[in-house]
């Protein structure tokens, strides 16, 4: 199975909007609402931030949302604060009943 | 709440066979509501998800791992375990274990803080 794909990086002023994309394929992300996020600092374990494409567990910030549009699933952070700056994945189950992994992005707050 | 703890040798040699275990407290491991599962992490890259087990020993595993990968459940514990042999340097990695939601809100939540593995001679 292919990983899904994300832009390496991408970068925002605090109080802005940046969304990150995670493409896959029919037999991934657009087969299945079945789209999760995780946020992950240096050093730490990832954090569930998005699941079920759009839903936030408890505790999460509004500011987080995620949608999908065919084979692509997106986040966007509202609101871009300093402690938002670090690593996202998307994942997403497969047609195989496993699960993949985007390559990550890493969200730098000027 | 739930917390989940990976242990493991920290060096193993190549060839040789990983072996990991991920200790769940305050909560049960045989509930129907959950999968187990491990991933990893290689030194400054991204993650891969390798497997993951259900109470009744049901198994899914990465296809580009299968061939290496066993995973087991211990209720009596409240511990799974995964098992990678063949080893060489491409498997030095944090591995995490992690609970998997099934049904609805779907995701891995909570993690283990991660153990460094690293294969080398």
């Amino acid at each position: 199975q292919s990983a899904l794909t994300q832009p390496a990086s991408v970068s925002g002023s605090p109080g802005q909007s940046i969304t990150i994309s995670c493409t896959g394929t029919s037999s991934d992300v657009g087969g299945y609402n079945y789209v999760s996020w995780y946020q992950q600092h240096p050093g730490k374990a990832p954090k569930l931030i998005i699941c079920d494409v759009n839903e936030r567990p408890s505790g999460i910030s509004n500011r987080f949302s995620g949608s999908k549009s065919g084979n692509t699933a997106s986040l966007t952070i509202s609101g871009l604060q300093a402690e938002d700056e670090g690593d996202y994945y998307c994942s997403s189950y497969t047609s195989s009943s496993t699960w993949v992994f985007g390559g990550g992005t890493k969200l730098t707050v000027l | 709440q739930v917390q989940l703890q990976e242990s493991g040798p920290g060096l193993v040699k190549p060839s040789q066979t990983l072996s990991l275990t991920c200790t769940v407290s305050g909560g049960s491991i045989s509930s129907r509501d959950y999968y187990w599962t491990w991933i990893r992490q290689p030194p400054g890259k991204g993650l891969e998800w390798i497997g993951y087990i259900y109470y009744g020993g049901s198994t899914y595993y990465n296809p580009s791992l299968k061939r290496r990968i066993t995973m087991s459940v211990d209720t009596s514990k409240n511990q799974f375990s995964l098992k990678l042999n063949s080893v060489t340097a491409a498997d030095t990695a944090v591995y995490f274990c992690a609970r998997h939601r099934r049904g609805s809100m779907i995701g891995l939540d909570p993690w283990g803080q991660g153990t460094l593995i690293t294969v080398s001679s």
